[in-house]
């Protein structure tokens, strides 16, 4: 069965520190990988997806992911985080065509002063 | 702009009564979603559609009935079969390698 695993509840990082989001999945065919970010009461948005080809992706607001096959993993990461950015973020995984994605509980990010 | 239009944003249902959550969306997108939220447990998929007039159940259908009658147009009822309706609704439309399109929610109440 189609899984994704957030190891992460909660993360707290001071404004201008790095981060690094795990994503773990468990799925049979070839991954199309999606991070979304949401706000309090707010949809979801896209910040970055994965179907094929280079295993790094850019994304908006200066997110990056990396696909790695071997460890089943889809990591998202931010040199430097604003405060803007604390909000939860979301790693999905599907399949080529409109079957619906399975999405991970959800890490939520805390940014500090 | 293109987009998803869900309403109303905030709904408050009685004991016993049926109500039915809005999402329309001028995307031209072939397959719409309804996903549960709720606190600690990410998006659960209630019921999806990937063509008109033709819709299958997710994870957790029980409670609730869907229509496809126009591309366009998307509405989830929550009967009163749904023991625990309190939740975040949010509708989806997808077009085949974008990615998925979210609505900005219906929060519902039982009251």
């Amino acid at each position: 069965a189609q899984s994704v695993t957030q190891p992460d509840i909660h993360i707290t990082v001071s404004e201008g520190a790095s981060l690094e989001l795990r994503c773990n999945y468990s799925y049979g065919a070839t991954p199309y990988l999606f991070w979304y970010v949401q706000s309090p009461g707010q949809g979801l948005q896209l910040l970055l997806k994965y179907f094929s080809g280079d295993t790094l992706v850019q994304g908006i607001k200066g997110f990056e992911a990396e696909f790695k096959r071997s460890q089943s993993s889809f990591n998202l990461r931010k040199p430097s985080v604003h405060w803007s950015d604390a909000a939860e973020y979301f790693c999905a995984v599907g399949a080529r065509g409109n079957t619906p994605l399975v999405f991970g509980k959800g890490t939520r990010l805390s940014v500090i002063a | 702009d293109g987009g998803i239009t869900q309403s109303p944003k905030y709904l408050f249902r009685k004991e016993g009564q049926n109500v039915t959550l809005s999402c329309e969306q001028n995307l031209n997108h072939d397959a719409m979603y309804w996903y549960r939220q709720d606190p600690g447990q990410g998006l659960r998929l209630i019921y999806y559609s990937q063509i008109v007039n033709d819709f299958q159940k997710g994870d957790i259908a029980e409670g609730y009935s869907v229509s496809r009658e126009k591309k366009e147009s998307f509405p989830l009822t929550v009967t009163s079969a749904q023991k625990n309706p309190t939740a975040f609704y949010l509708c989806a439309s997808n077009k085949q390698g974008y990615g998925y399109t979210f609505g900005s929610g219906t929060r519902l109440t039982v009251v």
